[in-house]
């Protein structure tokens, strides 16, 4: 089945720790999205890319650097400067021409 | 930067009971869409919305973008208790494939 994949469900780090998490489609959607969900806060955009091998940052990239090697992936890593990483965090793609956000099932991590 | 406002916060209605949802910005929109997102979960496209004035029906949600292209309503019918959850609007203005969330309403139905 087509769809969108985020792993793990749920993360636990160290703080001072770089980590990674998983995004995976198969929709075959030019474009794809990292969001920050916090209690109250509504999703607040990471980073976004519309083509392979470029994206733009969103509205709180700092603290966190992606990748688009693949169209199909789009892995963000949440680096040691990301002062408040503990949230949960989701992934979209859509195709570029009509907007239809699908989102994976999420990563919650959790820094400790 | 572009903010969508929805509000209240939380909405409690009765089981059985229509409820109605605003979504309003001081920016234009090219799209709208809703979601429905249960907890911990992913939020889950419920409609999308193309032009201004467009009505569209999924079940018993109704949705419309609005002739300004600065609002839109959701509309549910006839509520179940499985329509709980927090219903978040977005916009998309096309410009860089951008999408702008608001902060969701959390609604509760009471059986």
């Amino acid at each position: 089945d087509g769809g969108i994949t985020q792993s793990p469900k749920y993360l636990f780090r160290k703080e001072g720790q770089n980590v990674t998490l998983s995004c995976e489609q198969n929709l075959n959607h030019d474009a794809m999205y990292w969001y920050r969900q916090d209690p109250g806060q509504g999703l607040r955009l990471i980073y976004y890319s519309q083509i392979v091998n470029d994206f733009q940052k969103g509205d709180i990239a700092e603290g966190y650097s992606v990748s688009r090697e693949k169209k199909e992936s789009f892995p963000l890593t949440v680096t040691s400067a990301q002062k408040n990483p503990t949230a949960f965090y989701l992934c979209a793609s859509s195709p570029r021409d009509r907007y239809q956000g699908f989102f994976g099932q999420g990563t919650r991590l959790t820094v400790v | 930067g572009q903010q969508l406002n929805q509000s209240p916060q939380s909405m409690f209605i009765q089981e059985g009971e229509d409820v109605s949802m605003n979504c309003t910005s001081s920016s234009i929109f090219n799209t709208w869409l809703w979601y429905k997102q249960d907890p911990g979960e992913g939020p889950v496209l419920l409609i999308a919305l193309y032009k201004a004035g467009e009505l569209t029906s999924n079940g018993r949600l109704t949705a419309q973008f609005g002739i300004t292209r600065k609002d839109s309503f959701l509309n549910i019918s006839a509520s179940i208790p499985s329509d709980v959850g927090i219903y978040f609007c977005a916009g998309f203005t096309g410009a860089n494939s951008k999408l702008t969330f608001g902060k969701g309403i959390t609604l509760s139905v009471r059986p």
